[in-house]
């Protein structure tokens, strides 16, 4: 699998966008770009994922660049109950092992 | 938002007893998973299920057992614990019309043995 890079903090204010960066210079044609949180304590949380194209559901959008070496998850209007770990990872269709590494502390502030 | 529930959220226990961890889910996913986490630590896999009558192990070593008889229910069995096995116990379950990865989460057991 191919690996990624994270920045290991960043913050981010009450009800402005969130912009978390992920790069996966190593990834090839069949991997996807999964983003997943986790808030202290709890079972991580499936946020998005995208092969190529860019994303977007209720939580999230996600923009991968065109030559698929990095992607950034995009928290709209960021709140106080997003602030949690995030974590990129790349996983073929079929793989279903998921392996988290550092990932980003999101802390947002009031 | 994912219908998977686990009980006990908290359980502690002395060492020797036999535990069973449980893990329901109301999607009708065929796909579900053992997870096991230390604070601030990996994700490891340690059993997964294609579906009814289907079991695996994961890349972590485990004692424990796992059954699937039911597609909804996938409960973790412990023989007999010990103080290793203390740590947080996370189930996951996927649907079969979404690629593997799409891992849906309970909110996890924490196991503490004595």
């Amino acid at each position: 699998d191919a690996k990624t890079t994270q920045p290991p903090s960043m913050d981010c204010a009450e009800g402005r966008a969130a912009n978390l960066p992920c790069n996966h210079s190593t990834i090839s044609g069949n991997e996807y770009v999964y983003w997943y949180r986790q808030i202290h304590s709890q079972g991580p949380q499936y946020i998005i994922h995208g092969l190529k194209n860019n994303e977007t559901n209720e939580m999230a959008s996600l923009i991968i660049t065109e030559d698929r070496k990095s992607s950034t998850l995009i928290l709209p209007h960021a709140t106080l109950r997003d602030t949690a770990v995030y974590y990129c990872i790349v996983l073929i269709s079929n793989d279903y092992k998921l392996s988290f590494g550092a990932g980003t502390t999101v802390t947002v502030r009031a | 938002e994912a219908d998977i529930y686990q009980t006990p959220r908290y359980l502690v226990i002395g060492t020797g007893k036999k535990i069973t961890l449980e893990c329901s889910q109301t999607m009708g996913h065929d796909k579900m998973y053992w997870y096991q986490q230390d604070p601030g630590m990996e994700l490891h896999l340690i059993h997964y299920s294609y579906g009814v009558n289907s079991t695996e192990k994961g890349d972590l070593s485990s004692e424990s057992t796992v059954s699937r008889i039911r597609t909804e229910h996938f409960p973790l069995t412990l023989e007999s614990a010990r103080p290793s096995h203390t740590s947080q116990y996370l189930c996951a379950s996927s649907s079969p019309g979404q690629a593997w990865g799409t891992q849906y989460f309970g909110p996890g057991t924490r196991l503490l043995v004595l």
